[in-house]
């Protein structure tokens, strides 16, 4: 069965440090794995995606993420945060081999609070 | 280029009225989803779409919502009648996906807020 697990609910960090917004995956065929960003009263935005090819995936405001096969991994990181980053994110997954059939679905994370601290 | 406009973005109803969404997707997208998001949590689909066919509703409750994309652009979900557990923001989404080409990502709408007291 497909899964995805972000394990932490909240993660505050102060403004110019570092950030890290965790997500574990299953998936029985080729990971495709996303993030999406939702600030408050408005909808999901698309922050970066993992297909194939370079592990590193960068992606809009300055964010990345790095995906590991092995620990089937696929953590979202800032190198300095600021406090407009704060909102929720989700991370996603779904099996993207061609005769995926309904396992094409995209499964959601419960999502992870992001404070940023002036 | 317009996103994906969703209307109306509130609407508070009492239980046991209907209620309708609508949805305009992005340009060329043939791919359509409605969501549902409760508060703290995560989307959950209710229906897809491929072109006009509905191509998952197995979260979709049956007895009381439904949907339809004529057309293959615009679409409209409809509850009737809303309970108070209806309550929740109704996304939807829309992505470029066919069997040569399937970005992956999708594009929402800035949902649908529905309140039933």
């Amino acid at each position: 069965a497909q899964s995805v697990a972000q394990p932490e609910d909240q993660v505050n960090v102060a403004e110019g440090n570092p950030l890290t917004v965790k997500c574990t995956y299953s998936v029985s065929g080729n990971p495709y794995l996303f993030w999406y960003v939702q600030y408050p009263n408005r909808g999901l935005q698309f922050l970066l995606k993992y297909i194939t090819g370079d592990n590193l995936v960068k992606g809009s405001y300055g964010f990345e993420a790095e995906f590991n096969k092995s620990q089937t991994s696929f953590h979202l990181k800032k190198p300095s945060a600021l406090v407009s980053d704060s909102a929720l994110y989700f991370c996603a997954v779904r099996d993207g081999s061609v005769n995926a059939g309904n396992n094409r679905k995209l499964i959601w994370g419960l999502g992870t609070s992001l404070a940023v601290n002036p | 280029e317009a996103g994906v406009v969703q209307s109306p973005r509130y609407k508070i109803i009492e239980k046991k009225q209907p209620v309708a969404f609508w949805c305009n997707p992005i340009s060329g997208h043939n791919t359509l989803y409605w969501y549902r998001q409760n508060l703290g949590q995560g989307p959950e689909l209710l229906i897809r779409y491929e072109n006009e066919e509905a191509v998952d509703d197995s979260q979709l409750p049956k007895d009381r919502f439904s949907a339809e994309r004529l057309k293959g652009v615009d679409s409209t979900l409809k509850i009737q009648p809303a309970e108070l557990g209806d309550s929740a923001v109704y996304l939807c989404a829309s992505s470029l996906a066919d069997a040569r080409k399937d970005t992956g990502e999708l594009f929402f709408g800035e949902g649908s807020r529905l309140t039933v007291l």
